[in-house]
């Protein structure tokens, strides 16, 4: 298994609403990352985590939290988002920070939009 | 702070051209440089991973080079197609945990 799945693949949600994004990988990578793309722009990091362990906050804002359960899985929770937030979010892995000759894996990514 | 510059921005060249598509990065301290495709809407297809002791990658159509020295990269497609049509990012992976640092892309559209 070469992939990272992301779910839902589209999501439309109120301000007040509370809900998450779900990535998964069974490549054994062990740094998993949450980016958020802007139309026509490149993608933003948003977190990283090592070894299931948070290393990098890219300054989010709290209504973005980040969960990493275990080595396979990693959720974004949303709560009281701003329309601005809507984007294209993506998830990717790579192997082991300590191997840094890794590639990154990327997910087809969930589709927000915040009404 | 590392920067990725990727020139050109958008490129429409007709079906069966070769083209090159230019990368450069400010920090030479680079582990590796990874091109990516996205088709509109969509996530991001690795298409070559270039280690820093590497010259060149190929793959296919694709060929990338590295000039770590300089800071420089190319993707070079033969023989283009119109399902090659996409955005291509080219993405540096410096020290640490941290992620990617990615250029603006490049908007290839190729006319049948």
């Amino acid at each position: 298994d070469t992939e990272v799945t992301q779910t839902p693949k589209h999501l439309v949600m109120g301000m007040t609403n509370k809900k998450s994004l779900k990535c998964e990988q069974h490549m054994g990578h062990r740094a998993m990352y949450w980016y958020k793309q802007k139309a026509k722009k490149p993608p933003e990091l948003m977190f990283v985590y090592s070894y299931e362990k948070l290393s990098i906050n890219e300054s989010v804002p709290s209504r973005f939290s980040p969960e990493c359960p275990n080595s396979s899985l990693l959720n974004l929770h949303l709560h009281a988002l701003q329309p601005e937030d809507s984007a294209l979010y993506l998830c990717a892995s790579s192997q082991a920070p300590g191997l840094i000759t890794g590639g990154y894996t990327f997910g087809s990514g969930t589709r927000l939009t915040v009404v | 702070k590392q920067e990725v510059t990727q020139i050109p921005a958008a490129l429409s060249v007709p079906e069966g051209e070769n083209l090159v598509l230019n990368c450069s990065f400010t920090d030479s301290a680079i582990y590796n440089l990874q091109w990516f495709r996205q088709d509109p809407g969509k996530g991001l297809t690795s298409l070559l991973l270039i280690q820093s002791s590497q010259r060149e990658q190929t793959s296919g159509r694709l060929n990338a080079s590295l000039d770590k020295s300089s800071g420089r990269s190319t993707l070079y497609i033969a023989a283009s197609q119109p399902g090659d049509s996409a955005t291509y990012l080219c993405a540096v992976r410096g020290g640490g945990a941290d992620g990617l640092t990615f250029g603006k892309g490049t908007h290839l559209i190729i006319q049948p």
